[in-house]
């Protein structure tokens, strides 16, 4: 059974530190790596993604990624209460398939 | 509009009726993906079209639920015989190129009374 694991949380941080969401996945084949930020109601925005070991960062987010530690994280710097929303990993496993697996969500509440 | 459209946004059906619902992809994106999110759950692959290949069905939870894809472009998931568990929210995504980024669109809410 492939999974995705993740801290269904909330996860709550005060306005402008780094929130830190972390993500463990079975597959040591897996070879594409998502996050995805869901504001309650709305569906998935995809917000990163990450394909080799390392660091990854666009703007306030970093991605990081350690395949032989079959985890993947995401840190967000000096968040804002409007990051305030569950964020989902994905992880994309080996073979001819092209579907994700999702983890069931962090919440992440960012207090003003 | 560029991004992934999905109709009707809500649906509500009596137990036993068929429902379909569509969604538009982006345009060019070859990759067609349907999922559905129950409350509290994480997402649930159910099916997905490439190109002209043949559908994975793999994740399609009975028999009751079938989808197409007309033209390579939209699509449409037909639930059967609706159930009370078929309540959730069917979501659609596409992607192109080779790293399978998928887009989501906003999502069918389906509530079977």
């Amino acid at each position: 059974q492939k999974e995705v694991e993740q801290n269904s949380g909330p996860l709550s941080v005060p306005e402008g530190a780094i929130a830190s969401l972390n993500c463990t996945y079975s597959d040591r084949v897996s070879q594409s790596f998502f996050w995805y930020r869901q504001y309650s109601g709305k569906s998935p925005e995809l917000i990163m993604s990450i394909y080799s070991n390392g660091d990854k960062e666009d703007g306030r987010f970093t991605a990081q990624l350690n395949k032989a530690s079959q985890y993947v994280s995401l840190l967000i710097r000096d968040s804002q209460p409007s990051d305030s929303a569950t964020y989902l990993c994905a992880v994309k496993y080996g073979g001819a398939t092209n579907k994700l697996i999702f983890g069931t969500g962090t919440l992440l509440a960012v207090q003003p | 509009g560029a991004g992934v459209s999905q109709s009707p946004s809500n649906k509500v059906t009596e137990k036993g009726k068929d429902v379909e619902l569509r969604c538009d992809p982006i345009s060019g994106h070859t990759a067609l993906y349907w999922y559905r999110q129950s409350l509290g759950q994480g997402l649930e692959f159910l099916i997905y079209f490439q190109g002209n290949s043949a559908p994975d069905k793999s994740g399609l939870p009975s028999d009751r639920f079938s989808a197409e894809r007309t033209g390579g472009s939209v699509s449409t998931l037909t639930i059967q015989r609706t159930q009370q568990e078929d309540s959730a929210v069917y979501l659609c995504a596409s992607s192109a190129g080779t790293y399978n980024e998928q887009f989501f669109g906003p999502g069918t809410r389906l509530t079977v009374l």
